[in-house]
């Protein structure tokens, strides 16, 4: 079991708009920032958002992280079928001293 | 520019201790504020984040792997090492290794991940 809590699936149309929800406590995503990854089946994780809402370079701003209190939230507009991925949420967690992930959400692009 | 690549065996028996190794390039292993954390995937299932250590050779495990785990590096060769002991079947997994930026908890960059699967 996750310390951080993602839905384990996700489906919209192309061209639309779909969110990610990634939710943990006071001591991590409440203390600490909140990154994302990326990863196609079959391939190592990519860095999609670090510091709760920034993109490194290449990342096209499609995408887009904010963080409220305990949870924070991935955004994907304009969705393309190559989004198809499985998406983790990611943070330091003050109280264990580790960092921890999310399950994962699978998107599908229908 | 930053890779890392994993090397180790790809097949180990229950019981055993594997050793994987991170070969590094692009960057020090001594610069202030940088570190190394392995991360593994069962197939199918989530990313576990299982170790990190940083610019000063301080060391983080995860608390349920902690007794198993060890990471250490080598600096001149620009490695780091994962040992983990009494390997079991649950395991088999895709270990990463991954470059944390400075004084950063994220993870940049990733090498391509080395599967190991345990069993008899």
């Amino acid at each position: 079991q996750s310390v951080l809590t993602q839905p384990p699936s996700v489906s919209a149309a192309p061209g639309q708009r779909v969110t990610f929800s990634c939710s943990g406590s006071n001591s991590n995503i409440g203390s600490n920032y909140v990154s994302w990854y990326q990863q196609v089946p079959g391939t190592a994780p990519k860095l999609l958002i670090y510091h709760n809402n920034q993109r490194p370079s290449g990342i096209p701003d499609r995408f887009s992280g904010s963080k409220s209190g305990t949870s924070a939230t991935l955004g994907i507009t304009g969705l393309q079928t190559g989004d198809e991925a499985d998406y983790y949420c990611a943070t330091w967690d003050s109280g264990l001293s580790v960092s921890v992930f999310g399950g994962g959400t699978k998107l599908t692009v229908l | 520019q930053i890779t890392l690549k994993e090397s180790g065996p790809t097949l180990v028996k229950p019981t055993q201790t594997l050793t994987l190794t991170c070969t590094c390039s692009g960057f020090s292993l001594t610069t202030r504020g940088v570190g190394v954390a392995w991360i593994r995937q069962p197939p199918g299932k989530a990313l576990e984040w299982l170790a990190v250590i940083n610019w000063e050779a301080d060391e983080r495990y995860s608390p349920s792997l902690r007794s198993r785990l060890t990471i250490t590096k080598d600096t001149s060769k620009k490695q780091v090492v994962l040992t983990m002991t009494n390997m079991d079947p649950v395991d088999t997994a895709t270990y990463y290794c991954a470059h944390l930026p400075s004084f950063a908890y994220y993870f940049d960059y990733w090498g391509q991940g080395t599967l190991v699967t345990v069993s008899s």
